[in-house]
């Protein structure tokens, strides 16, 4: 069972916004602005797709935008792209010795 | 360019060890923390720890404490993971990430390496 709560998978048709939420505690989630979101595709290592809750790296599509309330960060994916299929992970820092924790992942399909 | 290779697969008996090492290039090497975190077949991202290249300090997860030792190479820019008293449950791919942030403690992992499997079986 992952620290952070995803929804296992999402989908959405071309065009369209999806929304990924990942929910923790204030432990985690809640009390720091250390959230961070991966993509990974089928066989490929993971990319770094947001950072502080909403910042996004150099070259990541701005279609690609973070939020966070609470416990609960969110990753949300405007104008769908086929290549946006993939598996997103949310990550926190967390107070606990463990330092950093991971949400289970969610997978998104482009229809 | 910033890049992480990683070492090959291996196979590896249940109760033995496996050590993992991660070549950097293309920046400072002792200016970012080295982190590694694995995938079992199927599964999520679970974070083991991190080193400090510049002082050889380490954080490791609760969970992997006692069998995991990170240590680094800092003439060759390489960081290693040993994982010791290796079970079954213990396949799976092996990544090292760089932080992003140069000399933070930030925990935002770009770029990843390659990622190395591990295989344990009798």
């Amino acid at each position: 069972q992952s620290a952070l709560t995803q929804p296992a998978s999402v989908s959405g048709s071309p065009g369209q916004s999806i929304t990924i939420s990942c929910t923790g505690t204030s432990s985690d989630v809640g009390g720091y602005n250390y959230v961070s979101w991966y993509q990974q595709h089928p066989g490929k290592a993971p990319k770094l797709m947001i950072y502080e809750v909403s910042n996004r790296p150099s070259g990541v599509p701005d279609r690609f935008s973070g939020s966070k309330s609470g416990n609960t960060a969110s990753l949300t994916i405007s104008g769908l792209q086929a290549e946006d299929e993939a598996d997103y992970y949310c990550s926190s820092y967390t107070s606990s010795s463990t330092l950093v924790v991971f949400g289970g992942g969610t997978k998104l399909t482009v229809l | 360019q910033v890049q992480l290779v990683q070492s090959g697969a291996e196979v590896k008996k249940p109760g033995a060890s496996v050590k993992v090492s991660c070549k950097a290039s293309g920046y400072t090497f002792t200016g970012y923390y080295m982190h590694w975190v694995r995938q079992a077949p199927g599964q999520g991202l679970e974070w083991m720890g991190r080193i400090n290249p510049n002082s050889g300090g380490t954080n490791y997860a609760q969970k992997f404490q006692g069998r995991v030792t990170m240590t680094r190479d800092t003439s060759i820019s390489t960081a290693y993971m040993e994982l010791s008293r290796l079970r079954s449950d213990d396949t799976a791919v092996y990544y090292c990430a760089r932080d992003l942030v140069a000399a933070g403690q930030l925990n935002w992992f770009d770029p990843w390496g390659q990622g190395t499997l591990v295989t344990v079986s009798s």
